[in-house]
């Protein structure tokens, strides 16, 4: 079964909206975290956000926010005011335990364009 | 800081070449480091993880291996590369504190194999 599920392959949104871009994931274990990262057309992975399941709140960091319901098991990134530069791939991941010697485990992204 | 180096940035290989990729982790001690594969327009496939000097797990079984001779270096190799070994290998690293800790990315490489 998949961790992580991302439904989305592709996102269109107009400059300055919002847009929600939706994760899933399976887990039976009590400690975990999930994590949002951007990769944009260079490459490079660049970590957004981050949220643990233990946290009351949900994420937020600048423009971006975490809409986590923990009972659907969902952690959706929200993208407020969308700018031509937020135009990448997006991925969700998640790593359980406690130890922390567990890599993260990655949805199959979603690819955001922004249109002027 | 911390940082992380990664090279070559692309590398183009003839099948049944050999292969070597390394990794550099500076500003910390004793991270965890870790090898993902991303073929095109995917998500992430992690290949190898490692929490110590010589201490090397795999997830997915293949032609690659990994190592780590020192503390901050991590080095992915085959000794016989196939057409199916092309992709984006990103090196990572992080903290040990437990599930909280985020992943820090190296610059990829893109590798093909011709």
């Amino acid at each position: 079964a998949q961790k992580i599920t991302q439904t989305q392959p592709g996102m269109f949104v107009q400059e300055k909206e919002a847009v929600t871009l939706d994760c899933t994931y399976d887990t039976s274990d009590p400690s975990y975290g999930l994590f949002w990262y951007k990769q944009p057309s260079s490459g490079e992975m660049i970590f957004l956000i981050y949220q643990g399941s233990y946290d009351q709140q949900n994420a937020t960091e600048g423009r971006y926010s975490l809409n986590f319901q923990k009972a659907r098991k969902s952690a959706n990134l929200v993208i407020s005011a969308s700018q031509l530069g937020d135009s990448a791939m997006y991925f969700c991941a998640m790593r359980e335990g406690d130890t922390g010697r567990r890599a993260l485990t990655f949805g199959s992204g979603t690819r955001l364009q922004v249109q002027p | 800081s911390q940082t992380i180096h990664q090279w070559p940035a692309t590398l183009v290989q003839p099948v049944g070449s050999p292969l070597s990729l390394e990794c550099t982790v500076e500003g910390t001690s004793n991270p965890n480091l870790y090898w993902y594969r991303q073929a095109a327009g995917r998500g992430l496939q992690l290949l190898f993880y490692s929490v110590g000097i010589g201490q090397i797990s795999s997830e997915v079984p293949q032609n690659l291996s990994a190592s780590r001779p020192q503390d901050r270096q991590f080095i992915l190799s085959s000794k016989k590369l196939l057409l199916s070994d092309s992709g984006f290998y990103l090196c990572a690293w992080s903290g040990r504190r437990g599930f909280t800790e985020k992943l820090f990315f190296g610059s990829g490489t893109q590798l093909s194999v011709l």
